[in-house]
């Protein structure tokens, strides 16, 4: 099965500067999706970008960019230019057609 | 914008009673999700729904099952509480496949004493 994994259980920025969150997947396909999703405390769960893996050029929505490395199977997050509203968990998906996988969460406090 | 409630946010329960969940959706998605989140293990997929009556189980289906009579409402059931489904519980909805993205609830806390 694949599995996705998020290797900092936590993290922390200072207001205004950039950090950068880690994914790695396993997978054997060639087609699949990847999503990094933002869950703000005691709020709803809501996706920050998703990226085609067959599109070579990396998503970018606003603040928010990712570094994909398909042949190192990487999904990284970049914040810009943090945010108070960007404390929250963050979680990497997997998804192809039969299939959808989540990280274990990375908890991101912004400092001011 | 898509719509996905929750009956309760937090709920109280004692062990051997059965606990139901419910969940409703506002966009006509087929796809709906129950995930169990507890920390350090991320979401974990209980069952999904592709139609209705129509289920499929997911990573930890033991002692939970799942009712889809209706397109817009899927309940989890919990046959016989225990206190190790003592959780947050998340529910969503999206289009199919299943690497469409997902509309998530507000989640239910369930604690069972």
């Amino acid at each position: 099965a694949q599995t996705v994994t998020q290797s900092q259980p936590e993290m922390s920025v200072q207001e205004a500067e950039t950090v950068t969150l880690s994914c790695t997947y396993d997978t054997s396909e060639s087609d699949y999706y990847l999503f990094w999703y933002k869950q703000p405390p005691s709020r709803q769960m809501i996706l920050v970008i998703r990226q085609e893996a067959y599109k070579q050029q990396n998503a970018t929505e606003n603040r928010f960019s990712v570094n994909f490395q398909k042949a190192a199977k990487s999904f990284s997050l970049k914040i810009s230019d943090s945010q108070l509203g960007d404390a929250a968990m963050y979680f990497c998906a997997y998804g192809k057609i039969n299939d959808m996988r989540f990280g274990a969460g990375t908890r991101l406090t912004v400092k001011p | 914008d898509v719509k996905v409630t929750q009956s309760s946010r937090y709920l109280v329960k004692r062990t051997g009673e059965k606990v139901f969940l419910e969940c409703v959706q506002d966009m006509d998605h087929e796809n709906m999700f129950w995930y169990r989140q507890d920390p350090g293990l991320g979401l974990r997929l209980i069952y999904f729904s592709y139609d209705v009556k129509m289920k499929e189980k997911g990573d930890i289906p033991e002692g939970y099952s799942v009712s889809r009579e209706k397109k817009e409402r899927f309940s989890l059931i919990l046959e016989s509480a225990s206190t190790n489904q003592t959780s947050m519980y998340l529910c969503a909805s999206s289009f199919p496949p299943l690497y469409q993205p997902q509309h998530f609830g507000d989640g239910t806390r369930l604690s069972i004493l």
